[in-house]
């Protein structure tokens, strides 16, 4: 398993922005970090994935650390539906399954 | 937007029987997987397949499971025997189109899952 540290829990206020924290400090250079989310009672739903530029899409930003050791996802303006688990997943190159750690439970407060 | 979905939204089956779950991958895509999530833990990978055949499996895919691609459109996990500790949320994804170069650039789509309940 390619592991990823995150914080187990963090809160927000509504329509400020929010950025997840995750770790990958031995992930090799050719490796993609993924970011999924899951909503209650719902399946992981795709945000973002990057390899070393910073990537912009239209439900958030990602943002790559540049020895690739960590990255930040940037939900620009929390809304009270973005209360999910957040993945950070790194995606060995040659590797076609996900492995879902415990992920960051994003509580977003009104 | 396309998305994956999957049949039934709960299922109920008594110890022992066999249960078939039933997934639509997004209709362009070449690779599909089964995922599990036991209640209160973590997303857990079962088996990859791709071109007719499985590219990958865990652990807990045992003889116990299979998955077929019946038809063009079609994707299903089958448990044959089913145990109590089978009990759990069963995601069907799919990702990849004959273009897309690596698996590990693509996203994979998930759907909303089949809950199933052994009695």
């Amino acid at each position: 398993d390619a592991k990823t540290t995150q914080p187990n829990s963090m809160e927000s206020n509504e329509e400020e922005p929010v950025h997840l924290p995750c770790n990958h400090s031995t992930i090799s250079g050719t490796d993609y970090i993924h970011w999924y989310r899951q909503l209650p009672s719902q399946g992981p739903e795709y945000v973002i994935h990057g390899l070393t530029s910073n990537v912009n899409n239209r439900m958030a930003s990602l943002a790559i650390a540049e020895d690739r050791k960590s990255s930040t996802l940037i939900l620009h303006r929390a809304t009270l539906r973005d209360a999910a688990v957040y993945y950070c997943i790194w995606m060995q190159t040659g590797a076609n399954n996900l492995f879902f750690g415990t992920g960051t439970r994003l509580t977003v407060i009104p | 937007e396309p998305e994956v979905t999957q049949t039934p939204s709960h299922q109920v089956t008594q110890m022992g029987q066999e249960v078939i779950l039933r997934c639509v991958p997004i209709s362009n895509h070449l690779y599909f997987y089964w995922y599990r999530q036991i209640l209160g833990q973590k997303v857990e990978f079962l088996v990859s397949f791709y071109n007719n055949e499985i590219s990958e499996k865990s652990e807990i895919f045992d003889d116990q499971f299979s998955v077929e691609r019946p038809d063009g459109s079609n994707f299903t996990l089958k448990i044959r025997s089913t145990k109590l500790e089978d009990s759990a949320m069963y995601f069907c994804a799919s990702s990849g189109t004959r273009d897309s170069g690596r698996l590990s650039n693509q996203p994979q789509h998930f759907g909303d899952g089949t809950r199933l309940s052994i009695l």
